[in-house]
């Protein structure tokens, strides 16, 4: 089972500010990573996959990038609606049929 | 529009089973797998296994082996998720989510239902 780890756990940071958020894989995932976007009392909102394709929608101050193992989300200037929790996704082969994965979450709050 | 609509929240006592719906709408039904991922509160997202709309196909996650069944009724374009021997640890948002076949990720959810177990 791959395991994502997300860091940092909590971020704080005011709007304008660019935010830098890191999944990390405990094996290699080539590119196929996912992001999310959640509000509270939402459902969560895919953002990127691929590592670093945005889905239909998403602004472009939102980016991905990476490989492998590291990924990252960069927000590049907050906007007051982007204070959520974000979370990172994969999918492994095994067990046979698949096992999707999420990464433990990273809350972006304002400082 | 693309659509998932999930049934009503749902309180269980610790023993029961639970059944939720989401009914697609808005997209070929059988071009798209389906997930489940809970949500308890506080938490982060959990996996809990996925449907193949086109056959009925189904894989779970091991931790739900033996007490999840994941159903779909072509008809009516809708997937059911029913859970048994409910205990007070499954109090969770209970979200449905679409994938494309052939991909991994997870494009449109639904709205979430909340299930309650408590006596």
């Amino acid at each position: 089972e791959i395991v994502l780890t997300q860091s940092p756990a909590t971020l704080s940071l005011s709007p304008g500010e660019r935010a830098t958020l890191s999944c990390r894989a405990s094996q290699s995932v080539s590119s196929y990573l996912a992001w999310y976007q959640q509000k509270p009392g939402q459902a969560p909102r895919l953002l990127i996959y691929d590592a670093s394709n945005r889905a239909t929608g998403i602004p472009a101050r939102f980016s991905g990038s990476g490989s492998g193992t590291d990924f990252t989300l960069t927000i590049s200037s907050l906007e007051p609606e982007d204070f959520a929790v974000y979370y990172c996704q994969q999918r492994s082969n095994w067990p046979p049929g698949g096992f999707w994965t999420f990464g433990q979450g990273t809350k972006v709050e304002i400082k | 529009q693309v659509q998932l609509v999930q049934s009503g929240a749902e309180v269980k006592k610790p023993g029961a089973s639970v059944k939720v719906s989401c009914k697609a709408s808005g997209y070929t039904f059988t071009n798209y797998y389906m997930h489940w991922v809970r949500q308890a509160p506080g938490q982060g997202l959990e996996w809990m296994g996925i449907i193949n709309p086109s056959g009925g196909s189904t894989s779970y996650a091991q931790k739900f082996q033996g007490r999840v069944t994941m159903t779909r009724d072509t008809s009516t374009s809708t997937v059911y998720m029913e859970l048994s021997s409910l205990r007070s640890e499954d109090t969770a948002v209970y979200y449905c989510a679409r994938m494309p076949k052939d991909y991994y990720y997870m494009d449109v959810w639904g709205k979430g239902t909340t299930v309650t177990a408590s006596s």
